[in-house]
């Protein structure tokens, strides 16, 4: 069983429409971190959220952060085929401890 | 800087042999990790070390071992290859565990 559930697992759109994705738990997170990963590369920092409700923005990127702290989001704006790859979220739980566990996550393609 | 290095980028064993993928950073990091990323499964944690001496166990920590003999070096050592062994492993190195992970660029196994 996956700690974090990311939906949906596999993305294609135009370029130029907007887009969700999510990053589900019942358990509580200490700390929530999103990833972008390209083709034989590894995974990049995007953003970490860490408060209840937090909201951070990186350009036409918009990161939530549950208020229960269980559940994130990533909203990409007017996407780019630039943003293709694979969106991960990772996260610390209480009695996780040092462990960061990720989701399976989001492949993304943007289409010209 | 180099940031996290991971040597090699491409190997093949067959069945029962063994090897070590070597991992090195220069970022005086004390937290380090090592993942396997397998088609829709994510990352999964297989060992971890929170400073030289330390090491601990991640989700898949079953056919392999590591050291931390040094603050730069987190070699993992694969005793006896199996073909469930194939996979793309991911090497990473934080300041703390509850920091942002730098990556290498991955070392892709495949075990006939």
């Amino acid at each position: 069983t996956q700690l974090l559930e990311q939906s949906p697992q596999f993305l294609s759109i135009q370029e130029g429409e907007n887009l969700t994705v999510y990053c589900n738990s019942s358990s509580v997170f200490s700390s929530l971190q999103w990833y972008r990963q390209e083709p034989g590369e590894g995974p990049v920092l995007l953003v970490t959220v860490v408060t209840g409700g937090e909201v951070k923005k990186l350009k036409r990127l918009t990161f939530q952060f549950g208020d229960a702290r269980k559940d994130s989001s990533l909203h990409i704006t007017a996407a780019q085929p630039g943003d293709t790859g694979l969106y991960l979220c990772a996260g610390n739980t209480e009695t996780s401890g040092s462990r960061l566990t990720f989701g399976e996550g989001t492949q993304l393609t943007v289409n010209p | 800087n180099a940031g996290v290095t991971q040597t090699p980028k491409f190997q093949v064993l067959k069945t029962g042999q063994s090897m070590t993928l070597q991992c090195a950073q220069d970022m005086n990091h004390e937290y380090m990790s090592w993942y396997r990323q397998d088609p829709g499964m994510g990352l999964r944690l297989i060992h971890y070390s929170v400073g030289a001496g330390i090491t601990d166990q991640g989700e898949v920590p079953n056919g392999y071992n590591v050291s931390r003999s040094t603050t730069e070096d987190f070699p993992l050592r694969l005793l006896s290859a199996a073909p469930s062994q194939t996979s793309v492993y991911f090497c990473a190195s934080s300041y703390s565990f509850l920091s942002p992970l730098h990556f290498g660029n991955g070392t892709r196994l495949t075990v006939t």
